[in-house]
């Protein structure tokens, strides 16, 4: 079954630095990949998806990647703002229509 | 207004009491499913529906129960607790493409249930 890393528990970054969160998958290219934003006790919050055969997506200060070669997405937060601190979820399809998440990294911008 | 909606938000309960955790949207999704989250395991689905009267298993399904008898509604059936549910607990819903699912999740407020 498919298996994601997220690369770090907790990244802590100074404000208006851009923050790189790494996602990486084990087994199969997935068709697309999505972050979430999850703040404490709260729902997560989708942000961003990308599919297989794009290379990068943007939205505002957010940047996602998706390299299949290296089995890997990095996600980009550029001029970070304290208000961005919360963990940050990816997610892919595994099998069977089940979805497969990290278990997220802990982002703390520092002011 | 676009919602997930679930109930409760906060429950304690002991071992053995048959307890139900609903889930309402009103977004007419096909997707519906029910995750975990614990400490250092992130998101673990239990659940999912990808309509009515379709339901399948996701990664943690012992000891939980589903049914999906209306497009809105998804309840998360406990029928016996035990304490390693304790656990926060989120349902979630989308709509479905052509080629499958493969748009955003929407995600409720979250259940935090406690089993003594």
């Amino acid at each position: 079954s498919q298996k994601i890393e997220q690369n770090s528990e907790a990244l802590n970054i100074q404000e208006g630095k851009t923050a790189t969160l790494t996602c990486n998958y084990t087994n199969y290219s997935p068709a697309y990949l999505q972050w979430y934003r999850q703040d404490p006790g709260r729902g997560p919050v989708f942000l961003l998806l990308i599919r297989e055969n794009e290379k990068e997506k943007r939205k505002e200060r957010l940047k996602v990647t998706f390299d299949t070669t290296l089995k890997q997405s990095l996600f980009h937060i550029t001029a970070s703002q304290p208000a961005d601190s919360a963990t940050y979820l990816c997610v892919t399809p595994g099998s069977a229509r089940q979805l497969t998440f990290g278990s997220g990294t802990q982002l703390t911008v520092l002011p | 207004e676009a919602q997930v909606t679930q109930n409760p938000r906060y429950l304690i309960t002991v071992t053995g009491k048959k307890l139900t955790v609903t889930c309402s949207q009103n977004m007419n999704h096909e997707y519906m499913s029910w995750y975990r989250q614990d400490p250092g395991l992130g998101l673990r689905q239990i659940y999912y529906s990808m309509n009515v009267e379709v339901t399948d298993k996701g990664d943690v399904p012992e000891g939980y129960k589903v049914s999906r008898k209306e497009k809105r509604n998804f309840p998360l059936i406990l029928e016996s607790p035990s304490p390693n549910q304790t656990s926060l607990y989120f349902c979630a819903s989308t709509g479905t493409s052509g080629r499958g699912h493969s748009g955003e999740l929407f995600f409720g407020e979250g259940s935090r249930l406690t089993v003594l």
